[in-house]
């Protein structure tokens, strides 16, 4: 499967503790987007690399998340001090730059419960 | 962000057509129409998407009103595979500036497909 993949696709943690997600898009894609979901409502975007370079911050990203792009490949996503409202889908998703429709194709989501 | 409007939920009957409808009485001349749908634990995927004329591809159809103001889209068939949220977002184009990457989700129209 060349699709979008992210890594854990649960995880279940103690509120307080360190969390960390991977994400590996589309081999040839060179914008990669984390967005967030919570029960009932739709996909709010986090943050956007285009290449290794993160060009877009949202507000929704407190100073306790922090994400990276090293080498402008795979995407790790860590949240400090995790909360319980921290609780939510976490997607990845990734795109071709240039490309006509800029298709965005998403990874199936890694869930987090914080206790 | 330009909003759309979408009904909550929506139900059907399999293998009869849907039209799922969408407001968008904001969009911008450079706005492009986009749907995506989100299957029951996956990650949002690609459906459709157009700027004035009505669009076919081997998923749906996209019917846009003349004056942009509300688009419909059209399943040919329904199918219990197409019980999914569907959600219809708004897009600048590639040259219209502006952070048109993201992808700024509603709540999107539960359908609910009867066999």
């Amino acid at each position: 499967d060349t699709g979008v993949s992210q890594d854990p696709r649960h995880k279940i943690t103690k509120r307080g503790q360190n969390v960390t997600f991977r994400c590996d898009p589309i081999s040839e894609h060179n914008r990669l987007y984390w967005y967030r979901q919570t029960l009932g409502q739709g996909p709010e975007f986090l943050t956007y690399f285009q290449n290794e370079a993160q060009l877009e911050k949202s507000r929704l990203l407190s100073d306790r998340f922090s994400a990276e792009r090293p080498k402008g490949s795979f995407s790790t996503l860590e949240i400090q001090r995790t909360e319980q409202g921290d609780s939510a889908m976490y997607l990845c998703a990734s795109s071709l730059l240039g490309e006509r429709t800029d298709t965005q194709y998403f990874g199936p989501g890694t869930r987090l419960t914080v206790l | 962000d330009a909003k759309t409007t979408q009904p909550n939920s929506m139900e059907s009957n399999e293998e009869e057509p849907v039209h799922l409808p969408c407001n968008h009485s904001t969009i911008s001349g450079t706005d492009y129409i986009h749907w995506y749908r989100q299957l029951p634990s996956q990650g949002p995927e690609y459906v459709i998407h157009g700027l004035t004329s009505n669009v076919n591809n081997r998923m749906a159809s996209l019917a846009i009103a003349e004056d942009r103001k509300s688009s419909t889209l059209i399943l040919h068939r329904a199918t219990l595979r197409d019980a999914a949220v569907y959600y219809c977002i708004l897009r600048g184009g590639t040259n219209s500036g502006g952070s048109n990457y993201k992808l700024t989700f509603g709540k999107g129209t539960l359908l609910t497909v009867n066999p």
